[in-house]
Parts: C-alpha cells; sequence; structure tokens
C-alpha cells in the first residue's frame, strides 16, 4: 500500500521561529512530491513543489532525499498567518494515471 | 469568479437517505476528482474522471456513484448512507490527467444522524 508519513503536530511556535516538517514516503517509484497547504475548515492549496536539488520561495524551503524517501519543508521567520495544516503530497501511477497521495498533514500554530 | 464549487456546503441527514453532492468548475481543465477527508484529516481520493469519462474508482462501496454530465461537472450520489459516510467530499480539478496542481472546491460537510 502507498503511504505518505507525517507528525501530525500540532507544532506549537513563536512568531519569529524556524520550524521544520518532514515526511517519508513508502512508494519508490514516486516520481514527484509537493507540499500543500490546508487552512482550518478549509480546502487544501499547493504550496510548492519539491525537486531533488532543494528549492526555496521566499521564507519556505523544501528539500527532497529520494535514497531515504524522505521530504522536508522549513518554514523561516514564521508569521501568525503560517498557521495551518501542512500536507505532504506525493505523485504516484494508479492503474496507469497519475494520483495524488496525501499525508495526514501536520498542523502548525504560530502564536503572538 | 470561483474556480470550483461545490453545492451544498452544509448536509444533514438521516441513516438510510439518498443525497447529492455537485460540483462544477469552470477552468476549462479535463479532469475531475472526488476526495473524502474524514475526521482523522485524511484525505483520499474516491474518483477521478477525464473529459466525462471514468479513469480512477479507488475501491469505494458501490453505494457512491458518480456521474459527470460535460467535463465542468462532476457530481456525487450516495445512497443508503451510513453514519461512517460522514466526512467532508472535496472536489478538485486538474488541466490534465497527472497534473500536479489540482484546484479544489471549499468541500461539502455530510453528516449522517
Amino acid at each position: 500500500r502507498k503511504e505518505v508519513e507525517q507528525d501530525p503536530g500540532p507544532f506549537n511556535v513563536p512568531e519569529g521561529a524556524t520550524v521544520a516538517f518532514n515526511c517519508t514516503y513508502s512508494n519508490s517509484a514516486s516520481q514527484s512530491f509537493f507540499w500543500y497547504r490546508q487552512d482550518c475548515r478549509k480546502e487544501p492549496k499547493l504550496l510548492m513543489s519539491v525537486y531533488s536539488s532543494g528549492n526555496e520561495d521566499g521564507r519556505f524551503t523544501a528539500q527532497l532525499n529520494r535514497a531515504s524517501q524522505y521530504i522536508s519543508l522549513l518554514i523561516r521567520d514564521s508569521k501568525l498567518s503560517d498557521s495551518a495544516t501542512y500536507l505532504c503530497v506525493v505523485n504516484d501511477m494508479n492503474s496507469g494515471y497519475s494520483t495524488l497521495t496525501f499525508g495526514k498533514g501536520t498542523m502548525l500554530l504560530v502564536s503572538p | 469568479d470561483t474556480a470550483v464549487s461545490q453545492t451544498p456546503k452544509y448536509l444533514v441527514t438521516q441513516m438510510g437517505n439518498d443525497k447529492s453532492i455537485k460540483c462544477e468548475q469552470n477552468l476549462g481543465h479535463d479532469t475531475m476528482y472526488w476526495y473524502k477527508q474524514d475526521s482523522k484529516k485524511f484525505l483520499k481520493i474516491m474518483f477521478s474522471y477525464n473529459n466525462k469519462e471514468l479513469i480512477i474508482n479507488e475501491t469505494v462501496p458501490n453505494r457512491f456513484s458518480p456521474k459527470s454530465p460535460d467535463k465542468a461537472h462532476l457530481n456525487l450520489h450516495i445512497n443508503s448512507l451510513e453514519l461512517g459516510d460522514s466526512a467532508v467530499y472535496f472536489c478538485a480539478s486538474s488541466r490534465r490527467t497527472g497534473d500536479n496542481e489540482q484546484f479544489f472546491g471549499p468541500g461539502t460537510r455530510l453528516t449522517v444522524l
């Protein structure tokens, strides 16, 4: 069974802190990787893709280690508005079609 | 100018009833999906349609029947509702099958009493 595992949290951090989320995936054939963000009682939205070489988008840095089947997301200088659940997502093949497999998410609470 | 819309937003009903949820996307996407997010927040794909054709059906009970009258619409009909069907159901779309960015609707919160 293809799985994506995340620490559910919650991670409680003060504003300005740096926080890191980890994720592991079970399917070594997975092709592409993402972080989605889901605010409380809202729909998930794509935050960023994750590339093998690592990539950065402002305060957010994503890393991928294919050998360890491990993905990470680092958030620097946390803002109150970063409070949300962060979903690790893997693109897998399913009956010949690619589908997204979601982790259960890690909740982040940023306090003043 | 909502991209992916769902109705209703909330649905409270008795066990044994039949209900439908509707989804529409105005993005011109070819592929649409239904996901279920249970009380443990686990988001799991149920169905995927590409240009009105069913391409993925994830071991979902046959009480759940999706219908796509055209590529902009994907509805979900549920027969004989059970307590375990209580969840948030999200519709999503992507430009084509295999696209990594999926756009989600706001969700339909179904409560079965």
